[in-house]
Parts: structure tokens; sequence; C-alpha cells
């Protein structure tokens, strides 16, 4: 059964940056089926995706976030990671990885191709507190 | 941007059943996928494709996606149900990728 497990600070200075790592466990992350991904939930809101990446590197980013993250992956070690520059307080968050499911089909129903990009399973999260 | 527009909570009682709503435009066109976050645990994917289920959910757990909504049912609902549900699509037609809606609590009276 696959299991993701996150790590790394729970507390990050404001204006540094913010690094975790994602560890796979119970399958490979090279699989082309899948990409992996990096979502978070700052307290008393709601979920916000950071970004994914797929095993050869290629990256997809939140446009909001694009300009201070970098995901990468290291398939030697079956993890990927995060980094998250600049910080502030506004990045105080749990920070979730998961596999993300990339699948194209033909939707009978609608007549219209799907993409179905869906996270399962997820890590069970960590706290990231930005403060001086 | 593509948004995702949920209502913020929802409140029943053991028994009746829930109906969670995820508006967005032509989101029919779209693959739609559901998550229940129960406090202090992990996301966990209860439906995806619009409206299978992973194995391990419950079957009173059902969805339907059409026009510019999607719909999640679980029909008699139990304590256990208690938790923030989320919907999310991947939209291709602008480069935000991944969309979640802003989630739905759900209240066992």
């Amino acid at each position: 059964q696959l299991q993701m497990q996150e790590s790394g600070p729970g507390l990050v200075k404001p204006s540094e940056t913010l690094s975790l790592t994602c560890t796979v466990s119970g399958g490979s992350i090279s699989s082309s089926s899948y990409f992996w991904g990096w979502i978070r939930q700052p307290p008393g809101k709601g979920l916000e995706w950071i970004g994914s990446i797929y095993y050869s590197g290629s990256t997809y980013y939140n446009p909001s976030l694009k300009s201070r993250v970098t995901i990468s992956v290291d398939t030697s070690k079956n993890q990927f990671s995060l980094k998250l520059t600049s910080v502030t307080a506004a990045d105080t968050a749990v920070y979730y990885c998961a596999r993300v499911g990339n699948q194209i089909y033909y939707d009978i129903l609608t007549g219209h191709n799907k993409v179905g990009r869906r996270f399962d399973p997820w890590g069970q999260g960590t706290l990231v507190t930005v403060s001086s | 941007s593509y948004v995702l527009t949920q209502p913020p909570s929802l409140s029943l009682a053991p028994g009746e059943s829930a109906r969670f709503t995820c508006g967005g435009n032509n989101i029919g066109t779209k693959s739609v996928h559901w998550y229940q976050r129960k406090p202090g645990q992990a996301p966990v994917l209860v439906i995806y494709y619009d409206s299978d289920r992973p194995s391990g959910i419950p079957e009173r757990f059902s969805a339907s996606n059409s026009g510019n909504t999607a719909t999640l049912t679980i029909s008699s609902v139990e304590a256990g149900d208690e938790a923030d549900y989320y919907c999310q699509v991947w939209d291709s037609s602008t480069d935000l990728g991944v969309v979640f809606g802003g989630g739905t609590k759900l209240t066992v009276l």
C-alpha cells in the first residue's frame, strides 16, 4: 500500500525559505502513471494546490505561487521536495504531499474527453509556522 | 481563472441525506473529484471521475456531474461523516491547473 510522509522544519522565519520533503513508500515514484503533488491548508481556510511534478522532472505550479516555488524529484531516494522562498505569515499552513493520478478518458454521458487528476493517497500533513 | 463554489456549511440529523453541491462554469465537461477531511486528519478521496468510489468508501457515498453543478450525496448520514468536503477539478483551459472548491463543513446534529 502506497504511503506518503512529509518531513521538514515546523518553524520558518519570515523572508526565509521553506523546505519540505515527501518520502514515498510502497511504490515507485518513477511510475509513468502518476504525478506527485503538494497541497497546503492555512488555518481556518480551504485547500490550495501548490504544484505537481512528474518523475521526469516536468512541473506544474499554481500561478499565484509560481514565482516562489520549486518542486524537484529524487528518484534514487523515492522522494520529491518543495521549496518556497521569501515566506510570510500567510504561508503558515499544513502542507500535504500526495500522489496525483493522471488519466485522460472519454466520458460517454457528456461526449467529452476529461482529464482526471485526483490526489490519492495523501500524507498525514505537516504544520509549518512562519514566525520570527 | 476557474472558480468552484461550495456552500460553506450543512447541518443534518443522523439518518438524513446530505447533498453537497459544487458549482463551476460547464463543470460537467470536467472530471470532478471529492475529498473528505476530518479534523486533524489528512484528506481522503471519496469520489473520483465524477461518480466512481475508491475501494473502502461506503456505498452511501454517490455523486453526479452535469451542466454547471457537481453533486456529492451521502445517504443516511452518520456521526462519523462529520467533516469538511471539498470538490476538485483540473482546469486545462487556463494555466491554473488544479482547482479546489472552498469546502463545505458537514455537521451531524
